[in-house]
C-alpha cells in the first residue's frame, strides 16, 4: 500500500473549517484513500473514503486531487469534539489491513 | 447492536505470564484484526482473518497467536509477556466485500507488563 504524508499537528477555531491535507504521490491507480481519526484514548473512528471523485458525508468531504498524488479532508464547522488524531489512509478496498502513519493532531480551539 | 467489544479494559501482568484479550463482534463481519498502538504512535496491525478458521500474520505478529473458532470471536493471547508488549490493544472488525469495507474499532485494551 502507498505511503502518506501528513503534517503532524494544526489548530482550527472553533465554527470555522478545518482543512486536514495528505500527500500520497505514490497512489496506484486501483488504491483508495481512506480517512478514520481517533479521539483520546478511543479507538479509530472510520469518516470517509473515495477513490478518483469527491466525496461528501454527513462527518465531512474528502477533496482528492485529478493527478490522485493528494487529497485534503475538510471539517465544514469544526467542533471542540473534532479535536483528534486524523489518520489519511490508502489502501486496495480488498482485505482489511490498515497502514497507520503517525496522522495529524487536529486542536480546534475556542 | 453492541458492536465490537474487548474485555478486559485494564490489565497488567508479570513478566511471563500468559493471558487472553477478548474481542467479540456481533455485526456478523467477516473480517477481524488485532491491533497495537504504542503511546504517541500510530497502530500496528498484529493478526487477523478474514473468516472462521482462517488467520494469518500482520506486521509485528510475534509473541502472540490468534485463534477463529467462530464469526463473532477472535481472543489475542500472549503466550509468555514482556515489557515490550505494554500497549493499548485494539481490535476490530469489517465486511468481506462490497465497494467499502470501513473498520470498526472496539474501545481497547490497556495492557501493562512489568
Amino acid at each position: 500500500d502507498a505511503k502518506t504524508t501528513q503534517p503532524p499537528s494544526m489548530d482550527c477555531a472553533e465554527g470555522r473549517a478545518a482543512n486536514l491535507p495528505c500527500n500520497h504521490s505514490t497512489i496506484s491507480g486501483n488504491e483508495y484513500v481512506y480517512w478514520y481519526r481517533q479521539i483520546h484514548s478511543q479507538g479509530p473512528q472510520y469518516i470517509i473514503h473515495g477513490l478518483k471523485n469527491n466525496e461528501t458525508n454527513e462527518m465531512a468531504s474528502l477533496i482528492i486531487t485529478e493527478d490522485r498524488k493528494s487529497s485534503t479532508l475538510i471539517l465544514p464547522h469544526a467542533t471542540l469534539r473534532d479535536t483528534a488524531v486524523y489518520y489519511c489512509i490508502v489502501k486496495h478496498n480488498a482485505g482489511n489491513m490498515l497502514t497507520f502513519g503517525g496522522g495529524t493532531r487536529l486542536m480546534v480551539k475556542p | 447492536n453492541a458492536g465490537v467489544t474487548q474485555t478486559p479494559k485494564f490489565q497488567v501482568l508479570k513478566t511471563g505470564q500468559s493471558m487472553t484479550l477478548q474481542c467479540a463482534q456481533d455485526m456478523n463481519h467477516e473480517y477481524m484484526s488485532w491491533y497495537r498502538q504504542d503511546p504517541g504512535m500510530g497502530l500496528r496491525l498484529i493478526h487477523y482473518s478474514v473468516g472462521a478458521g482462517i488467520t494469518d500474520q500482520g506486521e509485528v505478529p510475534n509473541g502472540y497467536n490468534v485463534s477463529r473458532s467462530t464469526t463473532e470471536d477472535f481472543p489475542l493471547r500472549l503466550l509468555s509477556a514482556a515489557p515490550s508488549q505494554t500497549s493499548v490493544y485494539f481490535c476490530a472488525s469489517s465486511y468481506a466485500g462490497g465497494l467499502s469495507n470501513e473498520q470498526f474499532f472496539g474501545p481497547g485494551t490497556r495492557l501493562t507488563v512489568l
